[in-house]
């Protein structure tokens, strides 16, 4: 029983440099969402989709770009790596409800150099 | 839009201590609640949740967890750590009846149990 599967595990990009993070659930959830995690800052959302073909902006949004072209899948884009964006970035999946809680992938920890 | 408070970034405590981490939100109306434990390395897990009923609720591995709607509170207890409850938790909510489902989380709380 796979959850929510994060990849890659482990990144370090170039200032400049563009990447894509992938998730995939298996669990059938309607929404998903991209957070990062701070040391000291908690969990931020970043931004999340509500079902397949639909995105909206999280808290913070700026320099990321994400797609739900299915439902299983929730991408994550940095078109233009800062140093500002080195972080762990947490994928998560959930039911249509709100009392349903989300399940965590195991995350991806990016370093931008 | 709702806010959470964790008070201790960092507690520090023997096995067998009694644990008691706080947690207020900011919203005055109807909310989900939630405790997600984080162990070193790993993502993170559900410990336990409240969204109605009784609001004294019981989670995995011993903690249980109080909703006072008065103090906008939802502490998180343990009468007894381990070892093994070393972890950040984190406090979430969510507010259906403003239209979010996000969660929003607390700064977290780092929990360090000394043998």
């Amino acid at each position: 029983n796979a959850g929510v599967t994060q990849t890659p595990k482990f990144r370090v990009l170039k200032t400049g440099q563009s990447m894509t993070l992938l998730c995939a659930q298996d669990m059938n959830h309607e929404y998903m969402y991209w957070y990062r995690q701070d040391p000291g800052m908690g969990l931020r959302l970043i931004h999340y989709s509500v079902g397949e073909g639909t995105t909206a902006k999280g808290e913070v949004p700026d320099g990321y770009n994400v797609s739900r072209l299915k439902k299983q899948n929730f991408l994550l884009g940095l078109e233009s790596a800062a140093p500002s964006q080195t972080s762990v970035y947490f994928c998560a999946s959930g039911g249509v409800f709100g009392n349903q809680p989300q399940h965590f992938g195991d995350g991806t920890r990016l370093s931008i150099l | 839009a709702q806010s959470v408070s964790q008070h201790n970034h960092h507690v520090i405590l023997s096995e067998a201590a009694s644990l008691e981490l706080g947690c207020n939100y900011s919203y005055g109306g109807t909310v989900n609640l939630f405790w997600y434990v984080q162990y070193p390395g790993q993502h993170l897990q559900l410990l336990l949740k409240y969204f109605s009923g009784d609001p004294l609720v019981k989670g995995i591995k011993g903690f249980e967890a109080e909703f006072i709607k008065s103090k906008f509170s939802f502490n998180l207890r343990k009468p007894s750590v381990q070892w093994s409850d070393t972890a950040e938790y984190f406090c979430a909510v969510n507010a259906p009846g403003a239209g979010s489902y996000q969660l929003t989380f607390g700064k977290g709380t780092k929990l360090s149990v000394i043998p």
